[in-house]
């Protein structure tokens, strides 16, 4: 599985936007970029996912650099309910997939009021 | 909405006890996981199921057992308990279309003295 790099950890204000890095220089072209955060004590929750376009949900928005070898998750305005560690995966879709998560540390976000 | 419901919450063993962790999905999702959270860490797959009577091992099986026998049900069985399996277990579920997310659960918090 491809691997990817993020800070471990960021700091934000609340009610700012927040740029969440992260690095993926093996990424293949059938990965796609998912995004899941873990609140404390709670399991991991999905956020967002996208394969080479910029994706917007209700939650945050992804960029996903030219050549696909970065992707920034971003928040466009922290609150203390974001304050949770953010992972950046990268899954294979389609035939043969059975859909693995494999998680590295993530980036602990911390939200100042 | 129930989604992915995990029991117990708590649990403390003795050193060469046995343990069945519970997980129930009431979403129809064909495929379902196992994972474990060491303190700090990220989490790491330890067996996972594409459908009732089919499951296969993940990252680190060893000293664990599963079977699924329904589409709902895919419990986890600890046979020997050993203070190495401290940790917390979150069960996932997903269905079997591309793109889609994982569900989890809240997590089985598990110390083994």
């Amino acid at each position: 599985d491809a691997k990817t790099t993020q800070p471990n950890s960021m700091e934000s204000n609340e009610e700012e936007p927040v740029h969440l890095p992260c690095n993926h220089s093996t990424i293949s072209g059938t990965d796609y970029i998912h995004w899941y955060r873990q609140l404390p004590s709670q399991g991991p929750e999905y956020v967002i996912h996208g394969l080479t376009s910029n994706v917007n949900n209700r939650m945050a928005s992804l960029a996903i650099a030219e050549d696909r070898k970065s992707s920034t998750l971003i928040l466009h305005r922290a609150t203390l309910r974001d304050a949770a560690v953010y992972y950046c995966i990268l899954r294979r879709e389609g035939g043969g997939s059975n859909y693995k998560l494999t998680f590295g540390k993530g980036t602990l976000l911390t939200v100042n009021p | 909405n129930a989604g992915v419901t995990q029991t117990p919450k708590f649990r403390i063993l003795k050193i060469g006890q046995s343990m069945t962790l519970q997980c129930a999905q009431d979403m129809n999702h064909n495929y379902m996981y196992w994972y474990r959270q060491d303190p700090g860490m990220g989490l790491k797959l330890i067996y996972y199921s594409v459908g009732a009577g089919i499951t296969d091992k993940g990252e680190v099986p060893n000293g664990y057992n599963v079977s699924r026998s329904t589409t709902e049900d895919f419990p986890l069985r600890l046979e020997l308990a050993a203070p190495s399996q401290t940790s917390v277990y979150f069960c996932a579920s997903r269905n079997g279309q591309n793109y889609q997310p994982q569900h989890f659960g809240d997590g089985t918090r598990l110390s083994i003295l």
